[in-house]
Order: structure tokens, then sequence, then C-alpha cells
């Protein structure tokens, strides 16, 4: 079964750091690209970054490039997102996503975690 | 980049058919398949729709989807209806980054 769990989430003040872990199981972590999605209190899904499976391609949303680092270590089958001078409106729900390529390139994301909430609040 | 717009909301009774629209700003809809999700209150969301017509193991086939291109959209087509598909649903399509519509909020009543 496949199972993606995040956890790092919390509290923090503007412009403090926190690093976000998502933990794969159940497929051969190291064959998928990752990506993480936030939504924020009573708002929609919004991209934040996605890593290709050897971390080869690398991309981000413009709301959080330059201050958000993506990563990913296939042996721990992990991937992470590292916030830094983070604000109030990076407050959310961040969920780790497994993209699922079709024949033509493009994809979809087929699982999901549960979400780990950050809240950026002095 | 482009947007994808949905409806804010639609409503419809138990046992009838809704139809969510998602319509691309710019370029084709053809161009990237188009995804559906569905997120039910305090759930991560799961795809219900994906390449535009296609739907995974498990989703029932009162789900369905579909593109017009006469008016540059998308269609997820929920018939049946049943009070456990009241949830948000979110179209999504790729051309370089991943971009999500605004999600539509379904209430069976």
């Amino acid at each position: 079964e496949v199972q993606l769990v995040e956890s790092g989430g919390g509290l923090v003040k503007p412009g403090g750091s926190l690093r976000l872990s998502c933990g794969a199981s159940g497929f051969l972590f190291s064959g998928f690209s990752m990506t993480w999605v936030r939504q924020a209190p009573g708002k929609g899904l919004e991209w934040v970054s996605s890593i290709h499976s050897t971390s080869s391609h690398i991309s981000y949303a413009a709301s959080v490039r330059g201050r958000f680092t993506i990563s990913r270590d296939n042996a721990k089958h992990s991937v992470y997102l590292q916030m830094k001078s983070l604000r109030a409106e990076d407050t959310a729900v961040y969920y780790c996503a497994r993209e699922k390529y079709n024949d033509y390139g493009d994809f979809r994301f087929d699982y999901w975690g549960q979400g780990t909430l950050v809240t950026v609040s002095s | 980049n482009f947007m994808l717009t949905q409806p804010h909301s639609v409503s419809e009774s138990p046992g009838k058919t809704v139809t969510i629209s998602c319509t691309r700003s710019s370029g084709s809809i053809a161009s990237n398949y188009v995804q559906w999700y569905q997120q039910r209150p305090g759930s991560a969301p799961t795809n219900v729709i994906y390449d535009d017509d296609q739907r995974p193991s498990g989703v029932p086939d009162r789900f369905s989807g579909s593109i017009d291109s006469s008016s540059n959209s998308a269609s997820l087509t929920i018939s049946r209806l049943r009070t456990e598909d009241e949830a948000d649903y979110y179209c999504q399509s790729y051309d370089g980054s991943v971009v999500f519509g605004g999600g539509t909020k379904l209430t069976v009543l």
C-alpha cells in the first residue's frame, strides 16, 4: 500500500524557518518525481515545488522561489521542503504528492499524504 | 502561464447529474491533459479523473470527464449524485508548471 506521511509542521514566527519531511512507503520511491502542494485555510490548492526522481530537475512556484528548497534522499525514501524567511501568507496545510506520468509527458498526483499544518504568526 | 477557472459552487439533489466546468484562459485545453481531484472536508485530495477522461481504479463510473475545444474547457460530470459526493473539486493541468483551478464546492442537498 502506497503511503505518504508528512511531518515537521508547526508554529513559527515571521522570518523563521521550518523543514518539512515526507516519508514514503509501498512503492519504488526512487522511480517517481515528488511534489509539495499547499492549501491556505479556506482556500484552494497551490502548487509549491517539484523534484525529479533523480533530483536532476527542480522547480518552484514564484511565490516561494528563493525562500524554499526542495530535496530528497532516495535511500531514506523521503522528500523534504526547507522553508526560510517565512511569511504569514505561507500559513497552510502542506501536502506531499506522488507524480504519475503518462506516455505523453503529462502527469497527475495519484497519491497524497495527509498534510502537515504550518502556521506563521507572531 | 495560463489560468483554470471553475465556478465557485454548484448544488444539486441526490440522484441527479451535475457538471463542473474548468475553463483554460489561454492556449488550447487539448494541449495538456486535465486532471480532477476530489477533496472531502478535512481530508487530502484524491484523484478522480486523469488524462481528461480516465477513471482511476476504485472511482465509481458515475464520475466522468471530458474536454470541449470550442469552449476551451474541461468538464467533470457526476451522475446519480450521492450525499458522499459533497466535496470540493479541483481541476489541474500542466504547461511547464502545475496549474490548479480555484476549486468548486459541490453541495448535494
